[in-house]
């Protein structure tokens, strides 16, 4: 069975521009989550989709979005990008939610 | 921050030995699950505890759960050079939201 596949693996953006991040998550996984992760604030939640619908939401501006389509893959976008996005971003799928997720190797970006 | 604590932050030891991580949270829980991160990686799940147990063993992981205390410990037994990693607790409180700790990073000295 393949693993939560995200890509791509390596970003690098300017300030200002918005980037789209892409994770499949583990088949027959409906749940797909996403997490910032910096050297300074740690795991940070994103959010959570179920079934093309967001469960939760953590503490990021509007510039953050996401959406899961009916295939269950999912997309994360970051617009107006600043150097503090800069951080690995990871994907994590589970059947329904939890409590076991699957990580994805996740995507590094860098913003310059 | 909802962010648990963890101590210590970072932990080195010799291969053999055993390796203690710790693990506070704030609010209750559902349940708490240990990962392992190797160097800027995904993360890989090792473990789940229910608020409802006190112990789980894994091999030569062994988690307890004190929720009066609201701690969790993590013990790695006989310890080698590949379990050299950063390890996060964390925990689910309901709402599809987990909450993950600062982490341990953990070296083995072979």
């Amino acid at each position: 069975k393949a693993g939560v596949t995200q890509t791509p693996r390596y970003l690098i953006k300017t300030r200002g521009q918005q980037v789209t991040l892409s994770c499949s998550p583990i088949s027959g996984h409906r749940s797909v989550s996403w997490y910032q992760q910096t050297p300074g604030q740690g795991l940070q939640f994103l959010f959570e989709y179920f079934s093309e619908t967001q469960r939760n939401k953590g503490n990021f501006p509007g510039r953050f979005s996401g959406r899961q389509f009916s295939n269950s893959r999912s997309e994360m976008n970051v617009s107006t990008l600043e150097l503090g996005d800069s951080a690995l971003y990871l994907c994590a799928s589970s059947l329904e939610y939890g409590p076991e997720a699957f990580f994805g190797q996740g995507t590094r970006l860098t913003v310059v | 921050s909802q962010q648990g604590e963890e101590d210590p932050q970072a932990l080195s030891i010799q291969e053999g030995e055993n390796a203690t991580m710790n693990c506070s949270y704030k609010t209750s829980i559902n349940n708490l699950q240990w990962y392992r991160q190797n160097s800027g990686r995904g993360l890989v799940h090792l473990i789940l505890i229910r608020s409802n147990e006190r112990e789980k063993h894994s091999g030569r992981l062994r988690v307890t759960l004190d929720t009066s205390k609201k701690s969790s410990s993590l013990l790695i037994t006989a310890s080698r050079a590949a379990d050299t990693a950063s390890y996060f607790c964390a925990r689910n409180t309901g709402g599809f939201k987990t909450i993950f700790g600062a982490g341990t990073r953990l070296f083995v000295k072979a």
